[in-house]
């Protein structure tokens, strides 16, 4: 088992561009989630799926971002027509329904210029 | 979502003890309290959970008051690569974490 991986780990894009990242969780992992950190902050959470429903979606979500878990396994974040607000790192976890524990991924850090 | 209160920053010499502490006043009833903490440019990594009793794990041990509004991270001998922020999450099992501002944990060789 490799961990949650996540890419790309590092995305520069000028403002106005779409930007979509992949989260793969840990393999037989039923729930995985989207969290946003911007420097000297803790992670904030962006949204939760259970298999392929998406369960949660936090306010801090607009209109220009979406996500899927189409088959339940990788999910992708997207985030259209990019801001130089939504520059942070973006962060994937991944958990059993038998453990608590979430295993994070490394990340993704987008910056928009 | 509870609140969480922690240090900002702590400092210990290395192989020695740590504590770190925990406010956490508004709690729900079944909220476990889960420690995470995050080394420089990594993603945070689980560390321990607890609802009422004690918990021990390779790691590091958690304590909670028996009103379970604090608790205390222990790390028994503190070595540099525990220098992180720690961060203290009341949550119900599975469900997203808060994450608070934490405790920025500075060990000295």
């Amino acid at each position: 088992d490799t961990g949650v991986s996540q890419d790309p780990r590092h995305k520069i894009t000028k403002r106005g561009q779409n930007v979509t990242f992949r989260c793969d969780p840990i393999s037989e992992h039923n729930r995985l989630y989207w969290y946003r950190q911007t420097l000297g902050q803790g992670p904030e959470f962006l949204t939760y799926f259970q298999n392929e429903a998406q369960l949660e979606k936090s306010r801090l979500l607009s209109d220009r971002f979406s996500a899927e878990r189409p088959k339940g396994s990788f999910s992708t974040l997207e985030i259209q027509r990019t801001e130089q607000g939504d520059s942070a790192m973006y962060l994937c976890a991944s958990s059993s329904h038998r453990v608590y524990e979430q295993y994070f991924g490394p990340g993704t850090r987008l910056t928009v210029t | 979502d509870a609140k969480t209160t922690q240090p900002n920053s702590m400092e210990s010499n290395e192989e020695e003890p740590v504590h770190l502490p925990c406010n956490h006043s508004t709690i729900s009833g079944t909220d476990y309290i889960h420690w995470y903490r995050q080394l420089p440019s990594q993603g945070p990594e689980y560390v321990i959970h607890g609802l009422t009793s004690n918990v021990n794990n390779r790691m590091a041990s958690l304590a909670i008051a028996e009103d379970r509004k604090s608790s205390t991270l222990i790390l028994h001998r503190a070595t540099l690569r525990d220098a992180a922020v720690y961060y203290c999450i009341p949550a119900f099992g599975g469900n997203k974490l808060v994450f608070g501002a934490g405790t920025i944990l500075r060990v000295k060789s």
